[in-house]
């Protein structure tokens, strides 16, 4: 089955303990990408990838890393996570070699950081 | 830099009546254009697309939208609304071209009153 999987579903953790979350598609898929959907804001872009040790910063990159080693997994990694970080994450990916296409969403990983 | 408006937070619309949930965006460059639809508790899921040709493009479930290139709109339209279409919904724009940055709207809470 085609999917995106995302590790932890659920994460509480504190003030800067670093964490990371892991995201792999089974799609031989190109573009990756991680979002943080907030009340309000609707879902707003972190970092994307464009292929194996390819990737740019999106729209709110601050206190967060990202690594594409391998073309199927794209971790995010907080390395000092503070409350404001408290979201629901989600990781896509898309195939496309003019801009992703369409996006495969995971099913999400929601943090709380006290 | 790209920007995407979604000018209703909030829809209520009886069943069986139609509906309209409006989308705006605003880019120098030619453009994709996605509605993803996020049912209660779940992930994101493609709904419908336009990357090129034909500017009314359909989905399966009988939604509809529009490319209107000269009002940087892409509307999202039903004749008749079921229950089931209640969820959130959010349009979504990125360049062709290229991998580039997806931009969400905030998203449109469609409720659906029996």
């Amino acid at each position: 089955e085609a999917q995106v999987t995302q590790n932890p579903r659920y994460l509480i953790t504190v003030t800067g303990k670093k964490l990371t979350v892991t995201c792999s598609q089974n799609m031989n898929h190109e573009y990756m990408s991680w979002y943080r959907q907030d009340p309000g804001l609707g879902l707003r872009q972190i970092y994307y990838s464009m292929n194996v040790e390819v990737t740019d910063k999106g729209d709110v990159p601050e206190g967060y890393k990202v690594s594409r080693k391998e073309k199927r997994n794209f971790p995010l990694i907080l390395e000092s996570p503070s409350p404001n970080q408290t979201s629901l994450y989600f990781c896509a990916s898309s195939w496309g070699s003019g801009g992703p296409r369409e996006q495969f969403f995971g099913p999400g990983t929601r943090l709380t950081v006290l | 830099a790209q920007s995407v408006t979604q000018l209703d937070s909030q829809v209520p619309v009886f069943e069986e009546a139609p509906v309209e949930l409006r989308c705006n965006y605003s880019s120098s460059v030619s453009v994709y254009l996605f509605w993803y639809v996020q049912y209660p508790n779940q992930g994101l899921q493609l709904l419908l697309k336009y990357l090129s040709g034909s500017t009314l493009v359909e989905s399966i479930n009988g939604f509809e939208a529009e490319f209107n290139k000269s009002q940087t709109s892409f509307h999202l339209r039903k004749p008749s609304v079921h229950i089931s279409d209640t969820a959130e919904y959010f349009c979504a724009v990125s360049k062709s071209g290229g991998y580039q940055k997806v931009t969400f709207g905030i998203g449109t809470k469609l409720q659906v009153i029996p």
